[in-house]
């Protein structure tokens, strides 16, 4: 069954405006929780992640959250920017096997300029 | 400078005709990862070595294998490619320990015949 799952699939902001995706995981001992950014025909890319022992990181325009108790985290990108636009997959190592990364569905976000 | 490196980048096969796909890694990381990515679609985990263990994910099919002959090279073999096996083919390689990031090569891109 799916162990990441990701809303929403698809996102479109105004220029300026902030965007939020989220994501659910079911395994309670995952601890590294990565966002990916994925340009079209190009590889992912890292853009932030966090890890269990802490609640938020932010770099920049982007942070995230996590929600243990929930088992829930959030990708918060602010003053969006038309380059911004991608695809974005966050991503959670299974508990059981701690090198086992399962990918959300991914989210389409698309900033107008 | 290139850390994971694909080859080919794409690679046309005809129906049935076996394919073998290659990912080196100058990293030395003990985790290497294949992911089948089709369009729109998230990377979906084949299978992972951690070292020389190899961990075959349950939903992958019989027709795709690997081999990890040292630990800088990883290789994807299918067998008998179907219509449905085209699609990306991404290698990523980890430190391992399930906390550190993903590192991507650039991908490999089947078309079948």
């Amino acid at each position: 069954g799916e162990n990441v799952e990701q809303h929403p699939s698809t996102l479109s902001v105004q220029e300026g405006d902030s965007a939020v995706i989220k994501c659910t995981y079911s395994d309670s001992a995952s601890n590294y929780f990565p966002w990916y950014k994925q340009e079209l025909g190009k590889r992912p890319q890292l853009i932030i992640d966090i890890r269990s022992n802490v609640g938020e990181k932010k770099d920049q325009r982007i942070a995230v959250t996590l929600n243990k108790t929930a088992k829930h985290f959030s990708l918060h990108i602010t003053e969006t920017q038309p380059e911004d636009s991608a695809v974005y997959f966050c991503a959670a190592i299974l508990g059981g096997n701690n090198n086992d990364m399962r990918f959300g569905a991914g989210t389409r976000l698309t900033v107008k300029p | 400078d290139a850390m994971v490196i694909q080859n080919p980048r794409y690679q046309v096969t005809q129906f049935g005709k076996p394919v073998t796909l290659s990912c080196s890694q100058t990293l030395n990381h003990n985790v290497m990862y294949w992911y089948q990515q089709k369009s729109s679609q998230a990377p979906k985990l084949l299978f992972h070595y951690y070292d020389k263990d190899f961990n075959n994910e349950a939903d992958t099919p019989d027709n795709f294998q690997s081999r990890r002959p040292n630990t800088s090279f990883c290789f994807l073999d299918i067998r008998s490619p179907g219509l449905g096996d085209a699609a990306m083919y991404l290698c990523a390689t980890s430190r391992g320990g399930g906390t550190g990031e993903l590192f991507f090569g650039e991908g490999s891109r089947l078309t079948v015949l």
